[in-house]
């Protein structure tokens, strides 16, 4: 167990469709990483925020979005989704911003389906 | 820009014989090299990490992996394999500076291991 945890677990879903994946970092990490994991991509980052403010983006698509709260946890928001977006979507936590050295802990994953 | 890249999608070994997956990457600026495991259905747990600290790093499991600058190699390998090593294993590097952060993968390698 990582310390990170994503809800849901599942998700399915039609095209066209919004939904929210959420993410809660480990105790004491301000680091939240989004990315995600499809057979023809890869892994791939989409997303960076430290403390709350959004610190770099990957290759996300426009109709994703993404934010820390107070609290530290995190959503990403996908909408209009197509059928390309099904995808395994992991978040990632770690204690610092950009320091090369921190590890990052991933959590189990909330996999999309859309239909 | 960093990338990394992994010489077999799918490695099959007997149990009892030596496990060689192969890393190669490329970085302008001296690297943070990592290899995680992600089993089937689940997220990805680090083995190990290359910080700069030492060439041969050890890891969990019985994994370790050497940095080779001159070949810009980091390798994964043990001596034994068993059959609960049986998963997907992935490189990656770390962008940091600035305000990045996040990990490149690699296409990751399967591996499998015969009884």
């Amino acid at each position: 167990d990582s310390g990170v945890t994503q809800t849901p677990k599942h998700l399915i879903t039609a095209t066209g469709q919004r939904v929210t994946l959420r993410c809660s970092p480990r105790s004491g990490d301000l680091s939240v990483y989004w990315y995600q994991q499809s057979l023809d991509q890869g892994l791939q980052f989409l997303i960076h925020y430290y403390n709350g403010e959004e610190r770099a983006k990957g290759n996300i698509l426009e109709r994703f979005s993404a934010q820390q709260f107070p609290d530290l946890h995190s959503e990403l928001n996908l909408s209009s989704l197509e059928l390309g977006d099904s995808a395994l979507y992991f978040c990632a936590s770690s204690e610092g911003g950009d320091s090369g050295e921190n590890e990052q802990f991933f959590g189990p994953g909330t996999r999309l389906t859309v239909l | 820009a960093q990338s990394v890249t992994q010489l077999g999608s799918h490695v099959s070994v007997s149990e009892g014989a030596l496990v060689l997956l192969r890393c190669n990457y490329s970085s302008s600026v001296p690297p943070y090299l990592f290899w995680y495991v992600q089993y089937p259905n689940q997220g990805l747990q680090l083995l190990l990490k290359y910080t700069s600290a030492a060439t041969l790093v050890k890891g969990i499991n019985g994994f370790e992996a050497e940095f080779k600058k001159s070949e810009t190699s980091f390798h994964l390998t043990k001596p034994s394999a068993h059959m609960s090593d049986a998963a997907e294993y992935f490189c990656a590097v770390r962008v940091y500076g600035g305000s990045q952060g996040n990990l490149i993968f690699g296409k990751g390698t399967k591996l499998s291991v015969k009884p």
